[in-house]
């Protein structure tokens, strides 16, 4: 089985802070995403990368960075916390192939306070 | 501009019955569409897929119905069990853009009552 490991399943910060996700999948995907959860709105893409030191921007990628030194990780990055950034954050990976679906982690609520 | 859309936040079936998920598509190229099952504080779990070569894919009590001409999918329940209540995700892809990005629908919150 696919096992994507987020490191925090809650986390609290403080406005200004810079803030760090990180995400672990031990099944040698290429393709890793993040994702924000919000209520009313879905899942909506921030970052992907489909190999190391690779990323390209999703939807809504103001406010973040994103990290993937080695295959296995991507972090993202909240370079200075606004509370409008409160959220459950969802990292992803995938086969870099043609229909191949997405497994997920169990998520990081984080709150900006 | 909404890719994906699940037009009913919600539904409420009985134990036992058929729960029926809806999800339209406006983008003509995609190609490769799924069904995730989000129990709160979890993350999406993949729960089956339909490439547009098909209309129809089973796997066990799920059935996904895809007709390209409208632009639809749904997904089927049946029989529909009280461990079947989550949130249910649409999502589509144009991998033939090279991409293997996925659009997310809204998704609809299943309640299945004993």
């Amino acid at each position: 089985d696919v096992k994507v490991t987020q490191s925090s399943r809650y986390l609290v910060k403080r406005t200004g802070e810079k803030v760090f996700l990180e995400c672990v999948q031990d099944m040698d995907h290429e393709n890793m995403f993040w994702y924000r959860q919000d209520p009313g709105l879905g899942l909506r893409l921030i970052y992907f990368s489909y190999d190391v030191k690779m990323k390209e921007k999703g939807d809504i990628p103001e406010g973040y960075s994103v990290s993937r030194e080695k295959k296995e990780r991507f972090s993202l990055i909240l370079e200075s916390a606004s509370t409008n950034q409160t959220s459950m954050y969802l990292c992803a990976s995938s086969i870099r192939a043609r229909n191949q679906p997405q497994h997920f982690g169990d998520g990081t609520r984080l709150s900006i306070l | 501009d909404q890719q994906v859309k699940q037009n009913s936040p919600s539904l409420s079936v009985q134990e036992g019955r058929i729960s029926i998920l809806n999800c339209d598509y406006t983008n003509s190229m995609f190609d490769y569409f799924l069904w995730y099952k989000k129990y709160p504080a979890e993350g999406p779990t993949f729960l089956i897929s339909i490439s547009s070569i098909k209309d129809k894919n089973e796997d066990g009590r799920f059935t996904v119905f895809l007709n390209k001409s409208a632009k639809h999918l749904s997904l089927h329940i049946v029989p529909s069990q009280p461990g079947d209540s989550a949130v249910y995700f649409c999502a589509a892809s144009d991998a033939q853009g090279g991409s293997e990005k996925l659009v997310f629908g809204k998704g609809t919150k299943l309640t299945v009552n004993p």
